[in-house]
């Protein structure tokens, strides 16, 4: 069974840029969390998804990042402006439904100079 | 809102020596999952906690979940090098919440 993929790993953008990630979950899966990690610490989620509706994205800020799901499957997040304090590592992660086993996937690694 | 803390923050071992790290919520939880993050890899599902004082096992690695349902521990007999990494736990309140991660315990084995 292929894991949740993401693309792409890393991204090296200068500030004031616009940057998207992608992400596929498994297949089935109907709960899709995009979570932003810091080094050294704890992933902080940032917005999840039941299939395709957005049921928490309290904590996206939302004057420059915006996500989706169309169809309830892939997702998109992005950043428009980035800042400087957006390097980090964005993971994705899916279960099949919510409060189930969370599978991650690579990351995708933002550096913004 | 909804904390969650996790000591040690750093931990070097002998390989051979035991191994535990404490997880804190502020609040009582409905369940705790534990993930471990392999250096420059991503967090993986170890284990899931739902009730109260459940302990769990998976051969060296002992889960247990409090009585309050506000804190949980990880304890790892006998390490191995190949239990270098950062352990997290992730608990969910009560009123479906979102899982909030704790800062992780880094784990560090020695030959």
């Amino acid at each position: 069974e292929a894991g949740v993929v993401q693309s792409p790993r890393y991204k090296i953008i200068e500030k004031k840029q616009p940057v998207a990630f992608w992400c596929n979950p498994i297949s089935g899966h109907n709960t899709l969390y995009w979570y932003l990690q810091n080094l050294g610490q704890g992933p902080e989620l940032l917005i999840r998804y039941e299939n395709e509706e957005a049921v928490d994205d309290s904590q996206l800020p939302k004057d420059r990042f915006s996500a989706e799901r169309l169809k309830g499957v892939d997702s998109t997040l992005k950043i428009q402006p980035a800042e400087l304090g957006d390097s980090a590592v964005y993971l994705c992660a899916s279960s099949f439904r919510y409060g189930d086993e969370q599978f991650f996937g690579p990351g995708t690694r933002l550096t913004v100079l | 809102g909804q904390q969650v803390m996790q000591i040690p923050q750093y931990q070097h071992v002998q390989e051979g020596e035991d191994f535990t790290t404490y997880c804190n919520s502020s609040t009582t939880l409905s369940n705790i999952q534990w993930y471990k993050q392999r250096p420059g890899g991503h967090p993986v599902f170890l284990i899931q906690l739902v009730k109260s004082g459940e302990v769990k096992k998976q051969k060296r690695l002992t889960f247990q979940f409090g009585e309050a349902k506000k804190n949980s521990s990880l304890h790892i007999t006998a390490t191995q090098t190949t239990d270098v990494g950062t352990y997290f736990c992730a608990g969910r309140g009560n009123y479906g919440q979102n899982f909030v991660f704790g800062p992780g315990t880094r784990l560090s084995v020695l030959p």
